[in-house]
């Protein structure tokens, strides 16, 4: 049973540092998305990427984000510096093109918490 | 861009009656309409979807209904059960682009 994993699945910082969360899509999947969920906001998303190269990350704060696809089994999401209303569940969901439309699978998510 | 609306944000309803999810869309080019139940402490699955093709489809206790003029597609789930308590979130997309989802839909059935 093929699934997306991430990585952490809870981290806990300090307001400042640096934040990685990595995430592997399922084998064969060309797309992956990254989400935002917080109870005021609901599910943002932040960045996805086809094919390994960004299509839209316009979700996401760009001073202190970033997100990349080093290959084609690894996407990150880096959060530098970190702060407390980045506090939130981080979803990676990926999804194929094979005339599937977008269905996507999401990975367990990350729990950050920024103190 | 796309923006999808969803209603209610919370709905209780008694084990074994129905609860129906209402959701409406901006971007009349969106053809793809799925819908994700989140349990507690889970991540969204997809449970069911439906294409700008068709106007319902159903899957056992669930059910979706598409009317592509006004804009507006829903969930239907009969016979509800406490397993079925969780958030639900409708989303919309357009071919291979991204999805835009609801708000989310907090159901509780009460046994």
């Amino acid at each position: 049973d093929a699934r997306v994993t991430q990585t952490p699945r809870d981290k806990v910082t300090e307001m400042g540092q640096e934040v990685t969360m990595r995430c592997q899509p399922i084998l064969g999947h060309n797309t992956v998305f990254w989400y935002r969920q917080t109870m005021k906001q609901g599910l943002e998303l932040l960045a996805y990427f086809r094919n390994r190269a960004p299509l839209d990350d316009s979700g996401m704060p760009k001073d202190r984000f970033s997100a990349e696809m080093p290959d084609a089994t690894l996407a990150t999401l880096k959060i530098q510096p970190s702060e407390p209303r980045d506090s939130a569940v981080y979803f990676c969901a990926s999804g194929g093109t094979s005339g599937t439309y977008n269905e996507q699978f999401f990975g367990p998510g990350t729990r950050l918490t920024v103190l | 861009g796309e923006n999808v609306e969803q209603h209610p944000s919370t709905l209780s309803v008694q084990e074994g009656d129905s609860a129906v999810i209402k959701c409406t869309y901006s971007d009349s080019a969106s053809n793809y309409f799925p819908w994700y139940k989140q349990e507690l402490g889970k991540r969204p699955q997809l449970i069911i979807d439906i294409r700008s093709n068709v106007g319902e489809k159903k899957d056992q206790r669930i059910a979706v209904t598409l009317n592509k003029t006004a804009k507006h597609f829903s969930l239907h789930i009969t016979e509800t059960q406490p397993e079925d308590s969780a958030v639900y979130f409708c989303a919309a997309a357009w071919g291979y682009q991204k999805v835009t989802f609801g708000i989310g839909t907090k159901l509780q059935v009460i046994p």
